[in-house]
């Protein structure tokens, strides 16, 4: 099985900054991976997949990159309604394992 | 655009059984491998098992505390895929949903199954 490492597992940062937030495979993946955001009671978003690919309908300050085993997720400049967790998950062989997930909010 | 809808989540009983279903449409449903997850109340989500396409032969993997008492089936004329949950515990307690990675990652809104006495 390929486990995912996700870190940090929490994280507060102020309006505006740039965040980042990575997941390293245990293995290669290729670039078969996707990002997650959950906010509280609600179903979990896809963000991004194919580790780069910004899904319709996501804010441009969003961005996924890396392949293989290591891969970030970019917030260019947090805004408040980001608070969340955020999930990565590998597609490239079955279990498609998650990351831990960041719980991410704001200082 | 992909859409998924889960249904049939239920509260029922330790050693209990229930079927999931979610139906799917916007895509090519046949030609899709399809997936469960679940996320337990409070916690992170975990990949429940897959069912490849039936040119892929149809074949099955599940998450290591579900094997041997879940299976995943799917019925291309209805666009369905089911979860046939059986010898159930406290700790399958959580939302389910169904989701596909054919093209992007795409999930239902999940469907509530409650485990308890």
């Amino acid at each position: 099985d390929i486990q995912m490492t996700q870190s940090p597992s929490s994280l507060s940062a102020s309006v505006g900054d740039r965040v980042t937030i990575t997941c390293r495979a245990s293995q290669g993946i290729s670039n078969y991976l996707a990002w997650y955001q959950q906010k509280p009671g609600k179903v979990p978003k896809v963000l991004i997949y194919t580790a780069s690919t910004l899904e319709s309908g996501v804010p441009s300050r969003f961005s996924g990159s890396g392949s293989g085993t290591d891969f970030t997720l970019t917030i260019s400049s947090l805004q408040p309604e980001d608070v969340a967790t955020y999930y990565c998950q590998e597609y490239n062989s079955a279990p498609y394992n998650f990351g831990q997930g960041t719980k991410l909010d704001i200082k | 655009d992909v859409q998924l809808v889960e249904s049939g989540g239920d509260l029922v009983k330790p050693g209990g059984s229930l079927r999931l279903s979610c139906a799917g449409s916007g895509f090519s449903f046949s030609r899709a491998w399809m997936s469960w997850v679940r996320q337990a109340p409070g916690e992170g989500l975990e990949w429940v098992g897959r069912i490849k396409s039936k040119t892929d032969g149809e074949t099955t993997d599940y998450a290591a505390p579900v094997k041997g008492r879940f299976i995943i089936s799917r019925d291309d004329s209805r666009n369905t895929l089911y979860l046939q949950m059986n010898s159930l515990k406290t700790e399958d307690t959580g939302v389910y949903y169904c989701a596909t990675y054919t093209s992007g990652a795409s999930w239902g809104q999940g469907t509530l199954v409650t485990v308890s006495s």
